[in-house]
């Protein structure tokens, strides 16, 4: 059973602060990991994918890949109410273009103003 | 990057009748399309792997007699609901890959009544 665990949450930061957002996998197997925006009734929106460990930085986030743990995190600097979302963290097995992803249930991130 | 667009975003259906949903790549050829259920609250469930010129390939417990699924040409995937039922309502949300990164179109909200 391939799985992917995240917090369900909710998670709840003050305009301006760090949201750190967390994910475990169980497939050492797994070669590519994503995390998705998605907003009530909208479908997912692509935020940052991680191939290789280490930090990747892309504007106010960065992703976080940790094989040997099989961790997978998502930073958010200077949370804005906009970011308010659900955050799916999500996983695939081979690089092969037939292969889907596997989901996480999300991370409810609420920001307050 | 990439277009996937979906039709209809919000159908009402009754009870027994049959819905087809549409799914196009805009942009670019999709040999393969993936289709995912969510129910409320729910993670992105894939129920389906959609591959041109030939059957999908239905995820365990996905009945392929119910939700038919036809790719008949690089752009187009279609997936249809027959005879719905209530606990078919549902969020059901197409992707495709593009280099290794699957976007999403926006959703088609079914109700069945």
């Amino acid at each position: 059973q391939k799985e992917v665990e995240q917090n369900s949450g909710p998670l709840s930061v003050p305009e301006g602060a760090i949201a750190s957002l967390n994910c475990t996998y169980s497939d050492r197997g797994s070669q590519s990991f994503f995390w998705y925006r998605q907003y009530s009734g909208k479908s997912p929106e692509l935020i940052m994918s991680i191939y290789s460990n280490g930090d990747k930085e892309d504007g106010r986030f960065t992703a976080q890949l940790n094989k040997a743990s099989q961790y997978v995190s998502l930073l958010i600097r200077d949370s804005q109410p906009s970011d308010s979302a659900t955050y799916l963290c999500a996983i695939k097995l081979a690089n092969q273009a037939g292969t889907a992803l596997i989901f996480g249930k999300g991370t409810t991130l609420s920001v307050s103003s | 990057g990439a277009v996937v667009s979906q039709h209809p975003s919000r159908v009402i259906c009754k009870s027994g009748t049959s819905v087809k949903i549409e799914c196009r790549s805009l942009d670019f050829q999709a040999t393969t399309m993936f289709w995912y259920r969510q129910f409320p609250k729910q993670s992105l469930m894939l129920m389906a792997t959609s591959n041109e010129g030939s059957k999908a390939t239905y995820e365990q417990g996905v009945e392929k007699d119910k939700f038919l699924i036809n790719h008949a040409s690089l752009t187009l995937s279609t997936l249809t609901v027959t005879s719905a039922h209530p606990e078919d309502s549902s969020f059901y949300i197409c992707s495709a890959n593009v280099l290794g990164t699957q976007y999403f179109g926006p959703g088609t909200r079914l109700t069945v009544l």
